[in-house]
C-alpha cells in the first residue's frame, strides 16, 4: 500500500496570510489526526478526524481548523500566520475503529517570515 | 509535570549492545503506548506498540509496559548504527481506534561503532 501522503512539502508565508495543508491517508484508513513538531514544544497533537467528523481537538486556538472529505483525505487551515506558527505539520493515517496504530506522512514544513 | 517524560540523551551505546529508552507517564488512565523512530529532518516511523501490561517482541525490539509504575521502556538488542536516532515515546488516553497521541521529547539514541 502507498504511504500517507502530504502537500505541499515546504511552504513559506508572510505573518498575517493563511495556509492550506493537504493530506491523504493510507487507503482504507479512515481516520486522518494532525499534529504540530516545532524544537521547543516537540509533537503536538492538533485534531483528528473520522469519517468527516472532528473526534479530538488538541489546545491550539481557533486559527487552526480542518477538514476531512468523504475520500478521508484530509486538509489543515491556518488563518492569520503568526510567526510561531513556523513548524513541521504531520499528518497521521489509521483505520480508526479497533486499531490505534499511527502512520505518519512526511510533514509540511512551514516557514512563517 | 509533563504528561510524558523522556531522557532526552544522548543515550550512547557501542554497536552490539541493548540500548534502554524509558518513559513515564503520567495520566493513570492511558490505554494505548507507542514508539516511533525519528532520523534527522524525517518523520517519526512507528516500531513498535504496545497496550497490555508485560513484554512484547519484535525482532530486536522489545516493548515492556507496567501500568502500575506508569512506565513504558524500549530494549533494542544487538544495537546497529543505524538505529542512532530520536526515539519518541507516544502515550493514548483512548483505545479502540480514538486517536490522540501525546508524546515525550524524545531520547537521542547514538550507537557507535
Amino acid at each position: 500500500k502507498a504511504g500517507v501522503t502530504q502537500t505541499p512539502r515546504y511552504l513559506i508565508k508572510t505573518r498575517g496570510q493563511q495556509v492550506t495543508l493537504s493530506c491523504s491517508p493510507i487507503s482504507g484508513h479512515r481516520s486522518v489526526s494532525w499534529y504540530q513538531q516545532t524544537p521547543g514544544q516537540g509533537l503536538q497533537f492538533l485534531f483528528e478526524y473520522f469519517s468527516e467528523t472532528q473526534r479530538n481537538k488538541g489546545n491550539f486556538p481557533g486559527r487552526f481548523s480542518g477538514r476531512q472529505f468523504s475520500n478521508s483525505r484530509s486538509e489543515m487551515n491556518v488563518s492569520t500566520l503568526e510567526l510561531g506558527d513556523s513548524a513541521l505539520y504531520l499528518c497521521a493515517s489509521s483505520e480508526g475503529q479497533g486499531s490505534s496504530e499511527q502512520y505518519f506522512g512526511p510533514g509540511t514544513r512551514l516557514t512563517v517570515t | 509535570q509533563k504528561e510524558v517524560e523522556q531522557n532526552s540523551g544522548p543515550l550512547s551505546v557501542p554497536e552490539g549492545a541493548i540500548a534502554s529508552l524509558n518513559c513515564t507517564y503520567s495520566d493513570r488512565g492511558s490505554q494505548s503506548f507507542f514508539w516511533y523512530r525519528q532520523y534527522s529532518g524525517k518523520s517519526p516511523e512507528l516500531i513498535m506498540f504496545i497496550y497490555s501490561n508485560g513484554d512484547k517482541e519484535d525482532g530486536r525490539f522489545t516493548a515492556q509496559l507496567n501500568k502500575a509504575s506508569q512506565y513504558v521502556s524500549l530494549l533494542i538488542r544487538d544495537s546497529q548504527p543505524s538505529d542512532s536516532a530520536t526515539y519518541l515515546c507516544a502515550v493514548s488516553p483512548f483505545s479502540g481506534g480514538y486517536n490522540k497521541l501525546i508524546f515525550g521529547a524524545g531520547t537521542r539514541l547514538a550507537v557507535h561503532p
